[in-house]
């Protein structure tokens, strides 16, 4: 059974609406990740927490929020979704920060019109 | 600024040659580096990883060499199958972070 879920799986946005992607896990991580993907630019950090009700950003933070309401449960949060913030989304838990391996969801595509 | 990078961005060869994917690094506080692999439609899963006082870490026909003074790696895939097309992205974070800078990914493919 899937232990990093992601909802939805796809998504399609207008401009200047709100958006929410849901990420799950049962692994009992204490960490947890929001990843862009883009062609060419690989992987990249928008947020992450290490422990329930605290965030932090990550590389590329701007115009993205996030939520760590529980430890299995970390949303990333576009106020005002643009053009640019179209991209695949993926969502990873890990156990020991930096130095253990990554488990990630599925993605959500999201696509911004 | 790209701090980790990879090349080539794709790669092609056929079944049962050796695949070589290169990776390079800047900053010398990095001591792990995994290597994910990621098929179309699904999250990356890690797939081998090293530790800097390692220089060769091999797992079946994966193999990881690492050179710290260069501060580059590379992947060697032996005896390729078309199984293992898919996207390989290097990755690179130290004890003092909560954070894996990954790079821009290779695509290989695997011709029958």
């Amino acid at each position: 059974e899937a232990a990093v879920t992601q909802s939805p799986r796809s998504k399609v946005a207008v401009t200047g609406g709100k958006v929410t992607l849901s990420c799950h896990q049962t692994n009992n991580h204490d960490y947890m990740y929001w990843y862009r993907q883009d062609t060419g630019h690989g992987l990249r950090l928008i947020h992450y927490s290490y422990v329930a009700d605290s965030t932090e950003k990550g590389d590329i933070p701007d115009g993205y929020k996030a939520s760590r309401p529980s430890q299995e449960n970390f949303s990333l949060i576009l106020e005002l979704a643009s053009l640019s913030q179209t991209a695949v989304y993926f969502c990873a838990s890990t156990r020991l920060g930096g130095l253990a391996e990554q488990f990630f969801g599925p993605g959500t595509r999201l696509t911004v019109l | 600024q790209q701090q980790v990078r990879q090349s080539p961005q794709s790669l092609t060869v056929w079944e049962g040659e050796t695949a070589i994917l290169n990776c390079s690094y800047e900053d010398s506080t990095f001591n792990y580096f995994p290597w994910y692999q990621q098929f179309p439609g699904e999250g990356p899963a890690l797939l081998i990883s090293i530790r800097s006082v390692s220089d060769k870490k091999e797992d079946g026909r994966f193999t990881i060499f690492f050179n710290k003074r260069e501060k580059k790696l590379s992947l060697h895939i032996t005896d390729s199958q078309p199984g293992d097309s898919a996207t390989y992205f290097c990755a690179a974070s130290d004890t003092n972070t909560n954070k894996v800078v990954f790079g821009t990914g290779t695509r290989l493919q695997v011709l029958p």
